[in-house]
């Protein structure tokens, strides 16, 4: 069974902190992982996706990648109240199907 | 671009009715998957449809059905509905070819709720 795994949270950070959420899953061959955030009420957005080691950037988001040890997080700076949703960790472990496991969810909370 | 659209947004059954959910994809995606999401067990995959036929499927029992139009729109259909069937159906679409870079993009799903 192909899982991924996420703290559930709530991760509480203050306004303007780092917050970071993190992912782990269960098969080594895996090549896609995805972040998505979910405001309440709401369908997943997509974040950002990696397919290689190393880290990978885009404006406040960063996620990184270590497929030796099935590791996948997202880091937020500067990190606004309006950050404050469910990050949900998909991966991809089906090359060549468009099918992804999703973990349950991390709950980031903001404080201004 | 337009984005996925789904229908309708809400739907209230009884147990033992069948239900119908409609979702168009992006304009040039090919591939569509549901997705069931509970507060207990998360966002689940149901199946994906690529070019009118399932590609993969989830472990779901047989009273979920899907299929895809050739103008790549798809619905998913559930029927002899079980209180436990209350949830969010999410569908995402995506191009379908690009392998396991595949990025989906979700809709506003339909939330059920069975009475």
């Amino acid at each position: 069974q192909k899982e991924v795994e996420q703290n559930s949270g709530p991760l509480s950070v203050p306004e303007g902190a780092i917050a970071s959420l993190n992912c782990t899953y269960s098969d080594r061959v895996s090549q896609s992982f995805f972040w998505y955030r979910q405001y309440s009420g709401k369908s997943p957005e997509l974040i950002m996706s990696i397919y290689s080691n190393g880290d990978k950037e885009d404006g406040r988001f960063t996620a990184q990648l270590n497929k030796a040890s099935q590791y996948v997080s997202l880091l937020i700076r500067d990190s606004q109240p309006s950050d404050s949703a469910t990050y949900l960790c998909a991966v991809n472990f089906i090359s060549g199907y468009s099918t992804l496991t999703f973990g349950k969810g991390t709950m980031l909370l903001v404080s201004p | 671009k337009a984005g996925v659209t789904q229908t309708p947004r809400y739907l209230i059954k009884t147990r033992g009715q069948q239900v119908t959910l409609s979702c168009s994809p992006i304009s040039g995606h090919r591939s569509v998957s549901w997705y069931q999401q509970t507060p207990g067990q998360g966002l689940q995959f149901l199946f994906e449809y690529f070019s009118e036929t399932q590609r993969n499927k989830g472990n779901f029992p047989g009273r979920f059905s899907g299929r895809q139009f050739s103008n790549s729109r798809s619905e998913m259909n559930v029927s002899t509905l079980e209180l436990g069937d209350s949830a969010l159906y999410l569908c995402a679409s995506s191009i379908g070819t690009s392998g396991s870079s595949d990025t989906q993009y979700f809709g506003p799903g339909t939330r059920l709720t069975v009475l």
